[in-house]
């Protein structure tokens, strides 16, 4: 499986912007992104996925590199209740093993109110 | 509410003491998977299921079994417990293709 690396925390204040980025230099073209963030006590929930182009939802944008090379994940005003830990993934579309998703360490995202 | 359910959500139980851990969905999903969650691990997969009947070992198997006799049950099978396997257990569920998954809420385990 191709390797994300993040920072292994963030800090940012309630109502600001977010940027959360992840490196993957050895991303095959076949694989997509994927962030999932696990609050406190709760399981992974999912945030946003995408391939080549930006993706934007309900929850969050994510900004992928030309290259494909890196990605950035922006919380576009910060809550208290997004403090979670924040993981980028890489999914091959041609996975078999079911819903494996292979998760690193991830980002630990303060919120300071 | 779509969601995934797993049962018990704390267990303290002796070695040697078979145990299930249960897990349901209810969203008509394929593809359901056990990981386990370990400080300095990060989440590990045990085993997953791409349909019914049709079950295969991920990263991490030894020590578990699973089955999958109806589409919305995905069991997570201790026979023999032991100390090492006290761990934060999650179930997923997801459908078909690169989309989103599922997690239930966890199972607290510890093997005493």
């Amino acid at each position: 499986d191709a390797k994300t690396t993040q920072p292994n925390s963030m800090e940012s204040n309630e109502e600001e912007p977010v940027h959360l980025p992840c490196n993957h230099s050895t991303i095959s073209g076949t694989d997509y992104i994927h962030w999932y963030r696990q609050l406190p006590s709760q399981g992974p929930e999912y945030v946003i996925h995408g391939l080549t182009s930006n993706v934007n939802n309900r929850m969050a944008s994510l900004a992928i590199a030309e290259d494909r090379k890196s990605s950035t994940l922006i919380l576009h005003r910060a809550t208290l209740r997004d403090a979670a830990v924040y993981y980028c993934i890489l999914r091959d579309v041609w996975e078999t093993s079911g819903s494996r998703l292979t998760f690193g360490e991830g980002t630990q995202l303060t919120v300071n109110p | 509410e779509a969601q995934v359910t797993q049962n018990p959500r704390y267990l303290i139980t002796v070695t040697g003491k078979k145990l299930t851990v249960t897990c349901s969905q209810n969203m008509n999903h394929e593809y359901m998977s056990w990981y386990r969650q370990d400080p300095g691990l990060g989440l590990r997969q045990i085993y997953y299921s791409m349909n019914v009947e049709v079950t295969d070992k991920g990263d991490v198997p030894e020590g578990y079994k699973v089955s999958r006799k109806e589409k919305r049950n995905f069991p997570l099978i201790l026979e023999s417990p032991s100390p090492n396997q006290t761990s934060l257990y999650f179930c997923a569920s997801s459908p078909r293709g690169n989309t989103e998954a599922f997690f239930g809420q966890g199972t607290r385990l510890t093997v005493v």
